[in-house]
Order: structure tokens, then sequence, then C-alpha cells
């Protein structure tokens, strides 16, 4: 069985801009979670979704958006680059509606020049 | 809110000695889950071992095993006969059971393991 798979694994934009990041579950969960890993804050929680909803939100500006597909697959999206969106961002899948256990993608490492 | 406390920024072990991480939390629910993650290198987030707060025995997975104190609210990772693939950065989280905070891991800082040869 696949695991979580997230593209790309690394990615370089320029302030300002913006980027998609993907996340594939593992074939048969529906819930997928993202998270912001940064050396000062640590690890951050950003969004749910399960079954196409947006179940659960951190605290994080209206830059950062996000949305699961019919097939589970996620994307997260960042507005308007800044310097300190520079992080890895992680991914995590779970099979149920109660997250008993989080399976976690490689990550993708975003750099912000 | 919740939060996770990982006082330990790194530690070191010898190979096959024991090592424990220490964790502790802040809570006002009665049932939620507490989980230790690993992160090697490769920087994916591995699972090692949950617990249950409902549940008094400790959970305990091959060498890993945890000391729950839910009283206390501590929650620490007993690493057995350590070998060098334990080397890692090692999170301790805690999520909730149901309500508005379902699926949200709130995360420790983590502890850096080095395991020396």
């Amino acid at each position: 069985k696949a695991g979580v798979t997230q593209t790309p694994r690394y990615l370089i934009k320029t302030r300002g801009q913006q980027v998609t990041l993907s996340c594939s579950p593992i074939s048969g969960h529906r819930s997928v979670s993202w998270y912001q890993q940064t050396p000062g804050q640590g690890l951050q929680f950003l969004f749910e979704y399960f079954s196409e909803t947006q179940r659960n939100k951190g605290n994080f500006p209206g830059r950062f958006s996000g949305r699961q597909f019919s097939n589970s697959r996620s994307e997260m999206n960042v507005s308007t680059l800044e310097l300190g969106d520079s992080a890895l961002y992680l991914c995590a899948s779970s099979s149920n509606s109660f997250n008993t256990e989080a399976f976690f993608g490689q990550g993708t490492r975003l750099t912000v020049v | 809110a919740q939060t996770v406390t990982q006082s330990q920024p790194e530690m070191s072990v010898q190979e096959a000695e024991t090592v424990t991480l220490s964790c502790t939390y802040d809570t006002s629910e009665s049932d939620y889950y507490l989980f230790w993650y690993k992160q090697p290198p490769s920087r994916q987030m591995i699972l090692v071992i949950r617990q249950e707060a409902y549940k008094q025995q400790n959970a305990t997975e091959n060498r890993f095993s945890v000391n729950f104190q839910k009283a206390a609210k501590s929650f620490s990772l007993k690493i057995s006969d350590s070998q060098l693939g334990d080397a890692a950065m090692y999170f301790c989280a805690y999520r909730s059971i149901g309500g508005g905070s379902q699926g949200n891991l709130i995360f420790g800082k983590g502890t850096k393991l080095s395991v020396k040869p």
C-alpha cells in the first residue's frame, strides 16, 4: 500500500508569488491534515479536510487555504508569499473521522526568497 | 487550550543503553490521545507509540514503552536497547477526542536524540 505522497518535495519561490502544494493520502483514507514546521515555531496545525469539507482550521492568515477533492487528494495554497512562509509543509492522512492514527508524508520544503 | 511541553531539547544515549524522553501536557479534557512521533533526517514523521487516556495500562511497542501518569499529565517515552537507527527528533503530541479539535495534533517542540556507537 502506497504511503502519503506529497509533491513537490522542494520548491523555491519569490516573495509575493503564490504556491500550490499537493498531497495524495493513503488509498481509502478520507481525512487529510496539513502542518507547517519551522525551527522557531515548531509544528503548527494549518487545517484538516474530511470528505471534501474543511473540518478544522488553525490560526493562520487567510493567505493560507486548502481544498480536498472527491478522490481525497488535497491541495494547499499560499498566496502573496512572505519570507516567513519558508518551512516544511507536512501532510497527514487518516482512515476514519476520529483520526486515531495519522500517517505523514515526507513533506514539501518551501523556500521563499 | 491544550499545550505540550518537551523540556529536553537534546538527549544522548550510548548504543544498547536505555533512554527516557520527557513530555508534559496541559488539558482540561478527560479523554484524549497521546502520541510519540519520530522524525529522522528524511523528515517523514513516523508514529512510534500511541496511548489512549482512558486506558490505565502503559502502551508498549517492542523496544518502546511509555510511562503515562494521567494525574501528573506526564507522558514519557522509554527506548530500551537503543540502536543507531533511533537517532532522530522525537515529538510528543496530543489530540482531543471529538469536538471542534478533531484531527488536530498539538506537538511539543521536540527532543533531538543522538545515539553514540
